[in-house]
């Protein structure tokens, strides 16, 4: 059973449709990660959260908008969606302790299988 | 800067055969090293990992060694079951603190009964 947990699913939205992913974390890890992955390929990093601080930002399109709330949890607001924009998304968190950073996995959740039409 | 190389796939092999899968790596100063699974249908899980040069990281029968010399992290098992059948990444995490992941392109294995 994986320690994150990703909800909904599965998503099924019109280009007009607003939306949420939804991605929550009991481990106490203070670093946050939304990832997109396309079939066969491997995550693409989208945004990092640190402290609930948003720290990376990939160059992603405005019509995704993510958003932090408290240290457990991480939203990822959908808007005007594109075809191309059908993939999985992956939330991940991990530790965050300064000098050891490199040493501590991410642990992702099962993912939401988006689709737009 | 980091970057990661898979060999590539996919690998089919036969229940009870050894397996193995090739990783190198590019790196500024040191990093920690990582294999992840990821299962059909599923996120993905991390399989073994390794912090410094010489260091063995095992589970479920997995092994990978980080060889500093030869910049590798190759995954083996000498014995693969049908339920292995997974999509496997290798990836590495510098020592920022924003420690991002890089992965590499993701090697498919299949198992035949």
């Amino acid at each position: 059973d994986t320690e994150v947990t990703q909800t909904p699913k599965h998503l099924v939205m019109g280009m007009t449709n607003k939306k949420s992913l939804k991605c929550e974390q009991h481990m106490g890890h203070r670093a946050m990660y939304w990832y997109k992955q396309k079939a066969k390929k491997p995550p693409e990093l989208m945004f990092v959260y640190s402290y609930e601080k948003l720290s990376i930002n990939e160059s992603v399109p405005s019509r995704f908008s993510p958003e932090c709330p408290n240290s457990s949890l991480l939203n990822l607001h959908l808007h005007a969606l594109q075809p191309e924009d059908s993939a999985l998304y992956l939330c991940a968190s991990s530790q965050e302790s300064t000098g050891r950073v490199r040493n501590q996995p991410q642990h992702f959740g099962d993912g939401t299988r988006l689709s737009i039409l | 800067g980091n970057s990661v190389t898979q060999m590539e796939g996919p690998v089919t092999l036969s229940e009870e055969a050894f397996l193995t899968i090739n990783c190198t790596y590019t790196a500024t100063g040191y990093p920690s090293l990582f294999w992840y699974v990821q299962y059909p249908g599923e996120g993905l899980q991390l399989l073994l990992k390794a912090t410094k040069a010489d260091d063995k990281g095992s589970n479920k029968g997995f092994e990978a060694t980080y060889r500093k010399e030869t910049t590798s992290f190759h995954l083996e098992k000498g014995s693969v079951q049908v339920s292995d059948s997974a999509v496997y990444f290798c990836a590495l995490r510098g020592g920022s603190t924003l420690g991002r992941l890089y992965f590499g392109r993701g090697t498919q294995l299949t198992v035949w009964p």
